[in-house]
């Protein structure tokens, strides 16, 4: 079975600074997605970013990118100049394609202190 | 409405009665999916259907009962349960093939007494 871990349960960042939330997932998959979920205060979750196992380049999404390390089964999230709106908790999430079954971490909230 | 809804959004409910959760993708997507999401867990996947078949059942207990009656709609049949179901339930749906995006409704919030 697969695992995710996001060892930062919370965080915190200035606004304007840069922050990076951290995962790593353990499988025996060669080709899988990883993916970022953010779900704000009583909001709905949704998706931030996605990453294919096997494209090399690191997908990037305005001021969300992500740092793959396939190697090291590491999958983290940089926040640039952050924002009040992006407080919310952030969820890493494994998933082999055609399985679908999904694979939480258990989250890491993150505030964005003014 | 569009997205993914659900209802009710809180419910509160004894260990003896029974409630239903509903769930409604405006998105044309083919699976459909349960999770029950507690503090300081991973959310745990409970349910997946893919065009109205249960794929996935991830052994949860018979206490919860899903329906999925159409590609639209999917159901959470509750009945005995325990303040240990105490949790937030998320519905969520894909469209499956290159992306697997999954697109989340709100939650119902459900208290067990």
């Amino acid at each position: 079975a697969q695992t995710v871990t996001q060892s930062q349960p919370e965080m915190s960042v200035q606004e304007a600074e840069t922050v990076t939330l951290s995962c790593t997932y353990d499988t025996s998959e060669s080709n899988y997605y990883l993916f970022w979920y953010k779900q704000p205060p009583s909001r709905q979750m949704i998706l931030v970013i996605r990453q294919e196992a096997y494209k090399q380049q690191n997908a990037t999404e305005n001021r969300f990118s992500v740092n793959f390390q396939k190697a090291a089964k590491s999958f983290s999230l940089k926040i640039s100049d952050s924002q009040l709106g992006d407080t919310a908790m952030y969820f890493c999430a494994f998933m082999k394609p055609g399985s679908n079954q999904f694979y939480f971490g258990t989250g890491t909230s993150l505030t964005v202190i003014p | 409405e569009t997205g993914v809804t659900q209802t009710p959004r809180h419910l509160v409910m004894g260990m003896t009665n029974k409630k239903s959760l509903k769930c409604e993708q405006h998105l044309g997507h083919n699976a459909m999916y349960w999770y029950k999401q507690s503090a300081k867990k991973p959310l745990e996947l409970m349910f997946v259907y893919n065009f109205k078949e249960q794929t996935e059942n991830n052994s949860v207990p018979s206490r919860f009962s899903p329906e999925c009656p159409n590609s639209s709609h999917l159901f959470l049949h509750l009945h005995t349960l325990q303040p240990e179901d105490s949790a937030l339930y998320l519905c969520a749906s894909s469209q499956g093939g290159t992306t697997w995006e999954q697109y989340f409704g709100p939650g119902t919030r459900l208290t067990v007494t």
